[in-house]
């Protein structure tokens, strides 16, 4: 079953827009992640935020965590073309730390 | 790159055969998961491999199958393989078992006839 469901489904801007994307959960959790998906083929992991911060940065990248609405946001600043993927959150539980629980995604297209 | 590889890249199998997939850790990491992603959907956790014994499972049948080596690599076997197993097989190699940041492959497409 999923976790997570990210928000919205598709997602079409303008290169040097930008993009946010949000995710929603079911259960309490360690960690929330948010992977990157190109062509159905492998995912690149791009930040891990604990469920102890509410806000974490990298690079072009701002992901947000409420725990009390059980809910994330990835925001993609100043967007490009080869951001053009599918953008997955996923988390990690308390009682099962050995797996990863992914959201169906979303399909972030940029034009250029 | 991840330095995680999986083999082969594609496979076609009929309904009924058997199919082994197989993955490379990366370097230094001993755990590895399996997952299943159809098509327009999300990973779905298939099982954890730590230091060569399965450490959990997803919602499964018996028939998904795995094995880790001393060199921490890994294979997913299906038996008897059914129309929905197609899908992208991904393996991700971590350093521990917490859920921390899984490195994954490119994935083995595989379609079944």
């Amino acid at each position: 079953s999923q976790q997570g469901e990210e928000d919205p489904q598709a997602l079409s801007i303008q290169e040097g827009e930008n993009a946010t994307m949000n995710c929603s959960y079911k259960t309490s959790i360690n960690n929330l992640q948010w992977y990157r998906q190109n062509s159905g083929r492998g995912l690149v992991h791009l930040i891990l935020i604990r469920s102890n911060e509410r806000e974490k940065h990298s690079g072009r990248l701002r992901v947000t965590l409420d725990t009390s609405k059980k809910s994330s946001s990835l925001l993609i600043t100043a967007s490009r073309a080869a951001d053009t993927a599918s953008y997955f959150c996923a988390t990690g539980s308390g009682g099962s730390n050995y797996k990863l629980t992914f959201g169906k995604g979303t399909l972030l297209t940029v034009n250029p | 790159e991840t330095g995680v590889t999986q083999s082969p890249t594609h496979l076609i199998k009929t309904r009924g055969q058997q199919v082994t997939l197989r993955c490379s850790s990366q370097s230094g990491h001993n755990t590895v998961s399996w997952y299943q992603q159809a098509l327009g959907q999300g990973p779905q956790f298939i099982f954890q491999y730590y230091r060569e014994e399965e450490n959990g499972r997803g919602n499964f049948p018996p028939r998904f199958s795995g094995l880790q080596f001393p060199n921490y690599s890994s294979e997913l076997n299906v038996n008897a393989l059914e129309l929905d197993d197609s899908a992208l097989y991904l393996c991700a190699s971590s350093a521990g078992l917490a859920t921390d940041t899984q490195y994954f492959g490119p994935g083995t497409r595989l379609t079944v006839l």
